[in-house]
């Protein structure tokens, strides 16, 4: 089974639209975090949450929006998308903030903006 | 600043041949993470090695902080192998924040 989810896992959006991309975890991390993936790009940290409270924030833009509404959920919330935002975005969970944990990797959204 | 290099980018090799991967960091860091990169996307761990050598199964891992370089030793590869294979560190300078390589781009022939 599974054990973090992303959904959907793949999207297709309009300029200017607003999406949300849900991740929900079932490893009892308590840390989870926002990566994104461009084309032939490094994988880039976006946010990391710990307990649900943003500990990191890496993206300059304020139209990522991560939300936590339960322990083991964060979504991200985009609005106004621009072609740019294209990416492969990966959700990912570890025991707690930190290091010293290892990091799982959910299998990602690949989201493309027209 | 903080920079990490993986070498080679690409690697083709004959089924059953060996291969190693590097990563070099220009710090001092915190912790690292090799994962393997499915042609689909997917992210799979492969070791969390912030020092020293682990095994696992053909797999094996050397992180040598001092020398500031990880590397990872693919031993008998298999097509299944394939794929993108990326090193990820942490430098302690926020809550985990991962820094990836652009990666090693492994191809398997039969």
């Amino acid at each position: 089974d599974p054990k973090i989810i992303q959904k959907p896992k793949y999207l297709v959006a309009v300029t200017g639209s607003e999406k949300i991309l849900i991740c929900e975890q079932y490893l009892g991390h308590n840390a989870m975090y926002w990566y994104r993936q461009s084309a032939k790009k490094p994988l880039e940290f976006m946010f990391s949450y710990s307990y649900q409270k943003l500990m990191d924030n890496q993206t300059a833009s304020s139209r990522f929006q991560p939300q936590s509404s339960k322990k083991n959920h964060l979504d991200l919330q985009i609005t106004a998308l621009k072609p740019d935002d294209s990416a492969t975005y990966f959700c990912a969970s570890s025991q707690d903030l930190g290091g010293r944990y290892e990091q799982y990797f959910g299998p990602g959204t690949r989201l493309t903006v027209l | 600043g903080q920079q990490v290099q993986q070498s080679p980018a690409s690697l083709v090799l004959q089924e059953g041949e060996n291969a190693e991967l590097q990563c070099n960091f220009s710090t001092s860091l915190n912790s690292m993470q090799w994962f393997y990169q499915r042609p689909g996307g997917s992210l799979v761990s492969l070791f969390y090695n912030p020092s020293g050598t682990k095994h696992s199964g053909r797999l094996t891992s050397t992180t040598v902080i001092k020398e500031r370089r990880s590397s990872l030793h693919i031993s008998s590869s298999q097509t299944t192998d394939s794929g993108t294979y990326l090193c990820a560190l942490d430098w302690g300078t926020g809550y985990q924040n991962f820094y990836f390589g652009k990666g090693t781009s492994l191809t398997v022939i039969p």
